[in-house]
């Protein structure tokens, strides 16, 4: 079983869209939950972190945990042409002490 | 807004050779880690350091790898006698706490490097 997985994608959205952006984990222990964007090349860049069931919002970008179903997901409002990148899920499995496991990321075009 | 830096930014070795990555962490965090992407694939974990010591290792960082902290900033990645399967971007990440770790309000998310782009030809 996977530690964390997303769908590959790609995503596509029109632009001013929302796009919704799922992960699920294994560990159920987990406490610790991220997302980064990456664009082609480049290192992953946080976006947000989220640690309590529930949504957490952070301008356009909004995260939802929900550790019984062990289900995370992302939601960028108003998609622009600028936030076609891939998104990566990352998790602090309760058996780490510091290492945080990413999934293979979900891949999103928003079409202007 | 402080950055972990990395050098260099691409590196081209021959296969068996010896190649050390460099990374400066931000200067008032405690955990180091390296991570590695292949072209295509996912963000792999290779290792964490605290207090001079490696704190966890995946099943890649075999002998053929070490890190080091040879001084008060710098951070090392050396890899011995390369292959052509080590070609990947390798990422320097740290963090002031424990990766990932959430109490009350210090929260400990990963910041990233820019990466090194090893060849191994």
């Amino acid at each position: 079983q996977k530690e964390v997985e997303q769908n590959s994608g790609p995503l596509s959205v029109p632009e001013g869209a929302i796009a919704s952006l799922n992960c699920t984990y294994s560990d159920r222990g987990s406490q610790s939950f991220f997302w980064y964007r990456q664009y082609s090349g480049k290192s992953p860049e946080l976006i947000m972190s989220i640690y309590s069931n529930g949504d957490k919002e952070d301008g356009r970008f909004t995260a939802q945990l929900n550790k019984a179903s062990q289900y995370v997901s992302l939601l960028i409002r108003d998609s622009q042409p600028s936030d076609s990148a891939t998104y990566l899920c990352a998790v602090k499995p309760k058996t780490s002490y510091d290492k945080v496991i990413f999934g293979p990321g979900t891949s999103l075009s928003v079409i202007p | 807004e402080p950055e972990v830096t990395q050098t260099p930014s691409h590196q081209v070795t021959q296969m068996g050779q010896e190649v050390i990555l460099r990374c400066v962490p931000i200067s008032n965090h405690l955990y180091f880690y390296w991570y590695r992407q292949i072209l295509g694939q996912k963000v792999e974990f290779l290792v964490s350091f605290y207090n001079n010591e490696i704190s966890e290792k995946s099943e890649i960082f075999d002998d053929q790898f070490s890190v080091e902290r040879p001084d008060g900033s710098n951070f090392t990645l050396k890899i011995r006698s390369t292959k052509l399967e080590d070609s990947a971007m390798y990422f320097c990440a740290s963090s002031l706490y424990p990766g990932g770790f959430s109490v009350s309000s210090y929260n400990s998310p990963l910041h990233f490097g820019n990466g090194t782009r090893l060849t191994v030809t």
